[in-house]
């Protein structure tokens, strides 16, 4: 089945700087990748997702891009902001199976 | 707005106990999941139902047995708890089978003694 890992576990960016989480996954078929950002107390919650049709895609300070050949995708945010505090995740799918989830990145904003 | 809410939101149990967490959407959501997150595990789904009448096995579902009871509810057992149950877990919901946006509850926090 799938197998998505998830680089680093931990981030500490200072405020204004940019933050950079990797994923890899293993089945070339998946072709749906969600990030998913968690606050403390709360669940998971969608930010940006792309599709394998797709190489990047930004929404404001949010960008996601994938490499189908490498079989990696990573989120990228700029201009950090404390708010940006929390875990996240990536994830895969190919639409007919569940999403496979990788382990979080917990990513720390210092002000 | 309620979206997806879960009870209890805390639980202890004793092992061997057994209880159930609740779970139900007010979105006309056709799949509903069932995630436990453990530190470092990330989350790894349980059980889900992609539509109303059926149930799948997830990465994880041994110990677990789940009722998708209609539509809107989706409920999980544990019939004798472990200590290796302890755990956070989450209903999500989706609006179609495997795909798109995913809605989370806000969690059961389970200990196992």
């Amino acid at each position: 089945g799938e197998n998505v890992e998830q680089h680093p576990s931990t981030l500490s960016v200072q405020e204004g700087d940019s933050a950079v989480i990797k994923c890899t996954y293993s089945d070339s078929a998946s072709n749906y990748f969600p990030w998913y950002k968690q606050e403390l107390g709360k669940g998971p919650q969608l930010i940006i997702d792309i599709r394998s049709n797709v190489g990047e895609k930004k929404d404001q300070r949010i960008a996601v891009t994938l490499n189908k050949t490498a079989k990696h995708f990573s989120l990228h945010i700029t201009e950090t902001q404390p708010e940006d505090s929390a875990v996240y995740f990536c994830a895969a799918s190919k639409g007919n199976t569940p999403l496979v989830f990788g382990k979080g990145t917990r990513l720390s904003v210092i002000a | 707005n309620a979206g997806v809410t879960q009870t209890p939101k805390f639980q202890v149990l004793k092992t061997g106990q057994s209880m159930t967490l609740q779970c139900a959407q007010d979105m006309n959501h056709n799949s509903m999941y069932w995630y436990r997150q453990d530190p470092g595990m990330g989350l790894r789904l349980i059980y889900y139902s992609a539509s109303e009448g059926t149930t799948d096995k997830g990465e994880v579902p041994n110990g677990y047995n789940v009722s998708r009871l209609n539509k809107r509810e989706f409920s999980l057992r544990l019939e004798s708890a472990a200590p290796s149950q302890t755990s956070v877990y989450f209903c999500a919901s989706s609006l179609a089978e495997n795909t798109g946006e995913l809605f989370f509850g806000e969690g059961s926090r389970l200990t196992v003694l």
